[in-house]
């Protein structure tokens, strides 16, 4: 059973395109998070929200705390933008316990 | 620079040794964690712990050890008891324990 769901798995694009990933979750949770991991492997934080809407440059990311439902959205997407999303909520009960999705990996073709 | 560092970033061992993953932080966090990724799966939680000379058994803590004597140092061990050690491991820390979590740069353990 996964706490936390994501769509879709895998997503390429062309450069410019708006793109939207999909995380769906089944706990109550104080918080939901989206990372980016680069090839790499290095991990960053690119929203913590908990309702609403944030915005950081091209980068929204939405919350729907009744139908328990994140989206991320790229806008005017570009190659560097390439990477694997992943969503993560904090459990509300205890808030140490994250639960993760398995990630959507996005390539941007120029 | 604040951060977290990892050291290092590729790592060799032989099965039945055990080998200690290094994680160092100068963000004044009180929170640390340590997260095993396998491909196709999440983050999967080892090992956190919220203050010094403290620390909490995850979902796969079996095959692990961890120590907190200082705030700014969460080291892993991965023992010769963890049965598939191959793996990408990532340290993470908060200002508390329902914070928004900075990740280092991972360290991939490859024992044969």
């Amino acid at each position: 059973k996964n706490e936390v769901e994501q769509s879709p798995q895998n997503l390429t694009a062309q450069e410019g395109e708006f793109i939207t990933i999909n995380c769906s979750y089944s706990v109550g949770i104080s918080a939901l998070h989206w990372l980016q991991q680069h090839p790499g492997g290095g991990i960053v934080s690119l929203f913590m929200l908990s309702s609403g809407k944030k915005k950081h440059g091209r980068l929204i990311a939405t919350i729907n705390i009744q139908e328990k439902h994140s989206s991320l959205h790229i806008t005017a997407s570009h190659p560097r933008d390439s990477a694997v999303y992943i969503c993560a909520v904090s459990d509300r009960v205890t808030g140490n316990q994250f639960y993760f999705g398995t990630g959507t990996s996005l390539t941007v073709i120029p | 620079d604040g951060g977290i560092t990892q050291s290092p970033k590729y790592l060799f061992r032989k099965e039945g040794q055990n080998v200690t993953l290094s994680c160092e932080q100068n963000l004044n966090h009180d929170a640390m964690y340590w997260y095993r990724q396998d491909p196709g799966q999440g983050l999967r939680l080892i090992y956190y712990s919220q203050i010094v000379n403290d620390f909490q058994k995850g979902d796969i803590a079996e095959g692990y050890s961890v120590s907190r004597e200082k705030k700014e140092s969460f080291p892993l061990t991965v023992t010769s008891a963890q049965k598939n050690p191959t793996a990408f491991y990532l340290c993470a820390s908060s200002i508390a324990i329902r914070g928004e979590q900075y990740f280092g740069p991972g360290t991939r353990l490859t024992v044969t």
